[in-house]
């Protein structure tokens, strides 16, 4: 079974420029989740997607970051301006959904983002 | 009060040791406990999910969850140096609240040949 795959996996940009992350999940998984994870720290959260649909952005900051899910199966995460503390490493997961229940996320293996 | 708290270490064991790692947490809701291995630069994989009170094994694995306590440890026994990696705890509400995951910082553990 195919895993999680994202590109690219590094990206180096400059503040205030523009970036896009690509996420194309485990086949059949319905649930796909984008996580930022700072150095020394755990993923957080930024965006549920159930099929096309969003479940929770609730820590996505809307006024720069932005994401969509067509189709119900890739996905992309852009950044618009970037700023410096943008600088992460951006992981995507996905996870089979049953009977309404989301199971074990499988996680990519992420995008190291460096804004200088 | 950070909603889950995980000492980061670093911790260094020699090989065949005994590990123990922690987490506490502060949102009684969390019904479902997870332990993820994270190898350097590369994503998170889940090695023991948990739900509720109890303890679950797999192999020289074992998660114990405490909800009185609000306390949850992964123990690793027969440590060897394939177990270098930093160890995440990662909780959610579940089915009826929130799915969404909460990680604590996780512990680097380093096991020496």
């Amino acid at each position: 079974e195919a895993g999680v795959a994202q590109s690219p996996r590094y990206k180096i940009i400059e503040k205030r420029q523009s970036v896009a992350f690509w996420c194309n999940p485990i086949s059949g998984h319905a649930t796909l989740y984008w996580y930022q994870q700072i150095l020394g720290q755990g993923p957080k959260l930024l965006i549920q997607f159930q099929n096309n649909g969003v479940v929770d952005d609730s820590q996505l900051p809307k006024d720069r970051f932005s994401a969509e899910r067509l189709k119900g199966v890739d996905s992309t995460l852009k950044i618009q301006p970037a700023k410096l503390e943008d600088s992460a490493v951006y992981l995507c997961a996905s996870s089979l959904l049953f009977g309404g229940i989301s199971y074990e996320q499988y996680f990519g293996p992420g995008t190291r983002l460096t804004v200088t | 009060q950070k909603e889950v708290e995980q000492d980061p270490g670093p911790l260094s064991v020699p090989e065949g040791a005994i590990v123990s790692l922690n987490c506490t947490y502060s949102n009684s809701a969390f019904q479902y406990f997870m332990w993820y291995r994270q190898y350097s630069r590369k994503g998170p994989e889940l090695l023991m999910y948990t739900y509720s009170s109890g303890n679950k094994e797999d192999g020289r694995f074992t998660a114990q969850v405490d909800k009185s306590s609000k306390y949850i440890s992964l123990f690793i026994r027969d440590s060897q140096p394939s177990d270098s990696a930093t160890y995440l705890c990662a909780m959610s509400e579940g089915q009826g609240g929130s799915e969404k995951l909460v990680f604590g910082k996780g512990t680097k553990l380093t096991v020496n040949p």
